[in-house]
């Protein structure tokens, strides 16, 4: 089955700077990858994905990589605020049409954005 | 996300004992997927209903089961509790085929 590894477990930046979390997964047939972030005792909420056939994606200061190659998919942030401080997940999905997903995620990032 | 109900929000059981979860649909969303998220890691894939037919499973043993409505509302229910069992439990609805799946707030079971 899939198997997804995320790195760092955490990652501690100053307000402004920008915050690069990387996962690798390892089945070539996985073809979505989303981001979800989490916050202490709240439910985990999509913030990006991406698909197999688009390199790159970006929603105002958060953008998705993915090389599919090397089977590795990163999220940037940008201008880190306070309220960005949370645990951050990458999955990855044999996401088709006609079927259902099954996200396997990471083992997750907690993000420290220091004012 | 708006719309995505789970019930109770916590539950202390004793271990031996079976639970019953139960997940609200988002509007429009018609497959629902269970997931565990133990405490500090990311959630592990159950299993997934789509026209009230299990389509998908996870590695879990079969203690852990479920149902899904013709509303489209579903259960999830675990049996001979563990001490392991000791997780939140997410919800996570989306459109069959569509992608984008969107989470519940989650059910945080405390097994004793």
């Amino acid at each position: 089955g899939e198997n997804v590894e995320q790195h760092p477990s955490t990652l501690s930046v100053q307000e402004g700077d920008s915050a690069v979390i990387k996962c690798t997964y390892s089945d070539s047939a996985s073809n979505y990858f989303p981001w979800y972030k989490q916050e202490l005792g709240k439910r985990p909420q999509l913030i990006i994905d991406i698909r197999s056939n688009v390199g790159e994606k970006k929603d105002q200061r958060i953008a998705v990589t993915l090389n599919k190659t090397a089977k590795h998919f990163s999220l940037h942030i940008t201008e880190t605020q306070p309220e960005d401080s949370a645990v951050y997940f990458c999955a990855a999905s044999w996401g088709i049409k006609a079927a259902g997903n099954k996200l396997t995620f990471g083992g997750g990032t907690r993000v420290l954005v220091k004012p | 996300d708006a719309g995505v109900t789970q019930s109770p929000t916590h539950l202390i059981k004793t271990r031996g004992q079976q639970v019953t979860l139960r997940c609200s649909p988002k509007s429009g969303h018609d497959t629902v997927s269970w997931y565990q998220q133990a405490l500090g890691q990311g959630p592990q894939f159950i299993f997934q209903y789509y026209e009230e037919e299990e389509r998908q499973r996870g590695n879990f043993p079969d203690r852990f089961s479920g149902h899904q409505f013709p509303n489209y509302s579903s259960e999830l229910n675990v049996n001979a509790l563990l001490l392991g069992d000791s997780a939140l439990y997410l919800c996570a609805w989306e459109v069959w085929g569509v992608t984008e799946a969107f989470f519940g707030q989650g059910t945080r079971l405390t097994v004793v």
